[in-house]
């Protein structure tokens, strides 16, 4: 059975660039996290979508940071103007509904020189 | 959320139990017992949770004491891809609003060869 799923795995811009960080929940999961985790850190929540509920974003720390689900599956992180303090991994959760088992993706390690 | 204790380091021989302790003294008594585990490089992945009875599945067994104050998680027989940092966290249902993990510092398992 296929897990979380992340995209890329790596990748590196240039302060000032936009980037897009893609995940692939597992199937029939209608609750969709993202997360920040820098080195050697716990980790940091970002945003939070549940069914066709409004997303929480009360984690998400600027207004460079969005995030959006299509038909209550995929989910895509949008950071614009990076900055070098965004670089961190990006994960993403997924549980059934209202269940507190979080089954994590692999993340995408962000890179801003 | 209540407060969870865990020492922050364990050693274990490859093959032998490893036993992780967790202490939850605050608990209140509609709060789950959740472990989680964060292998170095990787997204944190769910182990195992309970409420009063001792759990098993193919991953571990959690023992909680009839108090409820305290937990350990077993690791039948410790591989060395078990080490990893355990996190026990402790948390009520979630009633649809954002159910964010937060981590506190664990426990570092090494499993040793």
């Amino acid at each position: 059975g296929a897990g979380v799923s992340q995209s890329p795995s790596n990748k590196v811009t240039e302060k000032g660039k936009d980037v897009e960080l893609r995940c692939d929940p597992i199937s029939g999961h209608t609750a969709l996290y993202w997360y920040r985790q820098s080195l050697g850190q716990g980790l940091e929540f970002l945003i939070y979508f549940q069914g066709n509920s409004a997303p929480d974003k009360s984690g998400l720390p600027s207004d460079r940071f969005s995030a959006e689900r299509t038909g209550g599956s995929v989910s895509t992180l949008t950071i614009q103007r990076t900055q070098q303090e965004d670089s961190a991994v990006y994960l993403c959760a997924s549980s059934l509904g209202h269940s507190d088992e979080q089954f994590f993706g692999p993340g995408t390690r962000l890179t801003v020189l | 959320d209540a407060k969870t204790t865990q020492p922050p380091s364990m050693d274990c021989a490859e093959g032998r139990a490893a036993n992780l302790p967790c202490n939850h003294s605050t608990i209140s008594g509609n709060e789950y017992v959740y472990w989680y585990r964060q292998i170095h490089s990787q997204g944190p992945q769910y182990i195992i949770h309970g409420l009063k009875n001792n759990e098993t599945n193919e991953m571990a067994s959690l023992i909680i004491t009839e108090d409820r104050k305290s937990s350990t998680l077993i690791l039948p027989h410790a591989t060395l891809r078990d080490t990893a940092v355990y996190y026990c966290i402790v948390r009520a249902p979630s009633s649809g609003s954002a159910r964010q993990l937060t981590f506190g510092s664990g426990t570092q398992l090494t499993v040793l060869p």
